[in-house]
């Protein structure tokens, strides 16, 4: 099984910052098949970004994601107001299907 | 626009089987390179795949569950099943049902239903 590693656990920004968060794998993911989520409190998670730098339908370009292997990048260039919330990693390479523990984006 | 929601008790006792469906509108369950899938999250705790499923009915379970745990799809519905036996108060979470897109990322979510197991 492929562990997802998310860090930091949590960010403290302010809005218009630059929010990096990083997830790394314990093993190669295949294909850079990994994705990013956003999940807000009492919501379904969101994907932002898939195949680890493609954009979902819908999402604003302040959202990128880099990476390849085991280290993986989600990049909030400007926070917005509504970016406050919790991110999640996941792959889709290899079977368990899994996701990391999430990192909570919150307001400085 | 594609749309699921879940459906089913919200409590079960330990010991019971806990039973959801998933059912879809805006598309057909039946499209092809579309899989179906089961997601949960205990709360306040990260996301688990559970397993998917595919319109013909295979179903991939996640091994720790595959002894507890049976999917089903009914096309003629434009639905699809859980049913997760021998439950306990660790079964206790949010359960999530999604489609697996065609790039293999889930992109469409129900809004989940929490389900407590408790006597």
């Amino acid at each position: 099984e492929i562990v997802l590693t998310q860090s930091p656990g949590t960010l403290s920004l302010s809005p218009g910052e630059r929010a990096t968060l990083s997830c790394r794998a314990s093993q190669s993911v295949s294909s850079s098949y990994l994705a990013w989520y956003q999940q807000k409190l009492g919501q379904a998670p969101r994907v932002l970004i898939y195949d680890a730098s493609s954009r979902a339908t819908g999402i604003p370009d302040r959202f990128s994601g880099s990476g390849s292997g085991t280290d993986f990048t989600l990049t909030i260039s400007r926070l917005e107001p509504e970016d406050f919330a919790v991110y999640y990693c996941q792959q889709y390479g290899n079977s368990p299907l899994t996701f990391g523990g999430g990192t909570k984006v919150e307001i400085k | 626009q594609l749309q699921l929601r879940e459906s089913g008790p919200g409590l079960v006792k330990p010991s019971e089987t806990l039973s959801l469906t998933c059912t879809v509108s805006g598309g057909s369950i039946s499209t092809s390179s579309y899989y179906w899938v089961w997601i949960r999250q205990p709360p306040g705790r990260e996301l688990e795949w559970m397993g998917t499923i595919y319109y013909t009915g295979d179903t991939y379970y996640k091994s720790s569950l595959k002894s507890r745990v049976t999917f089903s799809v009914d096309t003629s519905k434009n639905q699809f099943s859980l049913k997760l036996n021998s439950v306990t108060a660790a079964d206790t979470a949010i359960y999530y049902c999604a489609r697996r897109s065609g790039r293999h990322h889930f992109d469409y979510w129900g809004q989940g239903t929490l389900v407590t197991v408790s006597s």
